[in-house]
């Protein structure tokens, strides 16, 4: 068990840039979480996957963001068209087989990106 | 909806006192709730989680937290802390209505261990 990781740990981009985050779960958890988190705040849902199925979308996750994990392993996040306020750190989470409400979450390092 | 408060964003204690790191939560239907912690430069991590049964929850590292139904609140404790506890404290809310899959976090208390 090596933990959820994810690439790249820090990005910087100009804006209207496109930036795409990847993220590797724990092994053979089905459920995998987007997370974004600003300065001095709680981490923000974006969404969830449970294998490829996209379950359930933010609404404050506007069209410039999509999600996909195509073979229910591994997850990527882009960003179209970056805009400074999309500057934050994006966390990823995974959950267990079990996919029981209240399952525990294991967040990776996340990916800072800077908005220039 | 939900939603999470942490009444307090910072809380300075000396070591070996003890602690309540506090949160209220809004919902409107049974809720799971979990507390994480955030060491500096680290990922998230869970500290402790109630999902039903006992309301007194007991996680790692010493720390405890209490479910109160009536006062919609979880707040956290540690009879006596320790410098290594310096972090930021998440708590964090989920629900039926969503699955107890979509999981809404508070803003975070800061807790800063002085010697």
């Amino acid at each position: 068990d090596t933990g959820v990781s994810q690439n790249p740990r820090h990005k910087i981009t100009k804006r209207g840039q496109n930036v795409t985050f990847r993220c590797d779960p724990i092994s053979e958890h089905n459920r995998l979480y987007w997370y974004r988190q600003t300065l001095g705040q709680g981490p923000e849902f974006l969404t969830y996957f449970q294998n490829e199925a996209q379950l359930e979308k933010s609404r404050l996750l506007s069209d410039r963001f999509s999600a996909e994990r195509p073979k229910g392993s591994f997850s990527t996040l882009e960003i179209q068209r970056t805009e400074q306020g999309d500057s934050a750190m994006y966390l990823c989470a995974s959950s267990p087989t079990s996919g029981q409400p209240g399952d525990t979450q294991y967040f990776g390092p996340g990916t800072r990106l800077t908005v220039l | 909806a939900q939603s999470v408060t942490q009444l307090d964003s910072q809380v300075p204690v000396f070591e070996e006192a003890p602690v309540e790191l506090r949160c209220n939560y809004s919902s409107s239907v049974s809720v799971y709730l979990f507390w994480y912690v955030q060491y500096p430069n680290q990922g998230l991590q869970l500290l402790l989680k109630y999902l039903s049964g006992s309301t007194l929850v007991k996680g790692i590292n010493g720390f405890e937290a209490e479910f109160n139904k009536s006062q919609t609140s979880f707040h956290l404790r540690k009879p006596s802390v320790h410098i290594s506890d310096t972090a930021e404290y998440f708590c964090a809310v989920s629900d039926l209505l969503t699955g107890g899959f979509k999981t809404i976090f508070g803003a975070g208390t800061r807790l800063f261990v002085k010697a």
